[in-house]
């Protein structure tokens, strides 16, 4: 389910089922966009990036989508495992140096 | 292990009182930033700094200062902290030049609280 205002927006998935997670981003002159991981109590990590010249690019276990017609961004994670719990967001880069983050969503592995 | 490192991790504040919060970075990286993670804000840029000697305002810069003496400090300071500046901050650095994206690499984080 999702929860808004003050909180983020949760999305539970059982383990070994794949993850969705979404992100709209608002500036059409974004050349790049990267999504990044937040554990508890650590700071962001970057988990895999694509330019706006592409619509999808795959790491492990981990595949990205941008439709820029519709300012979509999503990453897709395979096989969900409980480390894979964490805060995800999107960041938007514009002009080579600026970023604009997403809010973020909570993703809540079910054993 | 090459990477950011911030202090304190953790800190209460009474309002008024000054406070600095550190970075330093090992990877040699020209570019440096601090934002604030408030839940349901996202990340927000305070300050930046494209490469030693320059510093730049971020979009909620108000009440902050920060220095680049040289690569690898980059030091944020609370001249007189108020409530409204208990968040969780984070620095960041990133090798604008010399690599073909721009991708921030993040220290873990001061949470900082007011009082």
């Amino acid at each position: 389910g999702e929860s808004v205002g003050l909180h983020l927006p949760t999305l539970s998935v059982q383990e070994g089922d794949n993850s969705i997670i979404n992100c709209a981003y608002s500036n059409s002159a974004s050349d790049y966009f990267i999504w990044y991981k937040q554990e508890s109590g650590k700071g962001p990590q970057f988990i895999i990036d694509i330019r706006s010249n592409m619509d999808k690019r795959q790491g492990q276990r981990v595949t990205v989508l941008l439709n820029k017609t519709v300012k979509h961004l999503s990453l897709q994670i395979a096989a969900t495992q409980p480390g894979d719990s964490a805060v995800y967001f999107c960041a938007e880069i514009f002009y080579g140096q600026n970023f604009v983050f997403g809010p973020g969503t909570r993703l809540s592995v079910l054993p | 292990i090459a990477g950011i490192t911030q202090a304190p991790t953790s800190q209460i504040l009474a309002a008024g009182r000054r406070m600095t919060l550190r970075c330093t970075q090992d990877m040699r990286h020209n570019a440096m930033y601090w934002y604030r993670q408030d839940l349901g804000l996202g990340l927000r840029l305070i300050h930046y700094s494209n490469t030693a000697g320059t510093t730049g305002k971020g979009e909620v810069p108000d009440g902050y200062s920060v220095s680049r003496a040289n690569t690898d400090d980059f030091p944020l300071t609370l001249a007189s902290a108020v409530p409204s500046q208990t968040s969780v901050y984070f620095c960041a650095s990133s090798d604008r030049v010399n690599s073909g994206a721009n991708v921030l690499t993040f220290g873990a984080g001061s949470r900082l609280t007011v009082l």
